[in-house]
């Protein structure tokens, strides 16, 4: 079965630590990436990758960071310097090319929540 | 600066009618659009799209309008069911852009 895998579906941390979100894709795709949602707002970037070993921050980049050493995998850290990290954080990613008309796919998402 | 805008939160709308859903952009290099139709605690899936070649394009009971010199586009979901119910966002891109920009979403509620 294709499809994108976020585990896990629940993470709790204490304030002060760092904590890294799996996100693992099997549909052969180049581009990954990671949005948080929070009650009320549309979902915001917080980086993505269109190619592996690279990756460009969103809209929201401070206080996360990523890694891309493999096609299928997509982590996100979010550190203890991200000041609001509870959050619904979903993974996405997209076949083809930047210049193509391609829907962005979903993995389930992990709600984490910062005690 | 939200560049795609959904200024309804919620909507509610009886079994067996229409339901229409908005939204508006700001971005006039926006060429690809898309909505999205998202329940609680799970990621989006994707329900259809169209490129601004077109002004309308149709899936079963979705279609999905365009006007591009009001930069807006609607969802129509005809006839409305109750597994209809759920948030629904719009998003936008350009042709050589590597960002999908999201609206805020609104909730459709379709009652029994």
């Amino acid at each position: 079965d294709g499809g994108i895998t976020q585990s896990p579906k629940y993470l709790f941390r204490k304030e002060g630590q760092n904590v890294t979100l799996s996100c693992e894709q099997n549909l052969n795709h180049d581009a990954m990436y990671w949005y948080r949602q929070d009650p009320g707002q549309g979902l915001r970037l917080i980086y993505y990758s269109q190619i592996v070993n690279d990756f460009q921050k969103g809209d929201i980049a401070e206080g996360y960071s990523v890694s891309r050493e493999k096609k299928e995998s997509f982590p996100l850290t979010v550190t203890s310097a991200q000041k609001n990290p509870t959050a619904f954080y979903l993974c996405a990613s997209r076949s083809g090319s930047v210049s193509s008309y391609n829907e962005q796919f979903f993995g389930p998402g992990t709600r984490l929540t910062v005690l | 600066d939200q560049q795609v805008k959904q200024n309804s939160p919620s909507l509610s709308v009886q079994e067996g009618r229409i339901s229409i859903l908005n939204c508006d952009y700001t971005n006039s290099m926006f060429d690809y659009f898309l909505w999205y139709k998202k329940y609680p605690a799970e990621g989006p899936t994707f329900l259809i799209s169209i490129s601004s070649i077109k002004d309308k394009n149709e899936d079963g009971r979705f279609t999905v309008f365009l006007n591009k010199s009001a930069k807006h586009l609607s969802l129509h979901i005809v006839p409305s069911q109750p597994g209809d119910s759920a948030v629904y966002f719009c998003a936008a891109s350009s042709f050589n852009g590597n960002q999908f920009y999201f609206g805020t979403g609104t909730s459709l509620t379709v009652i029994p």
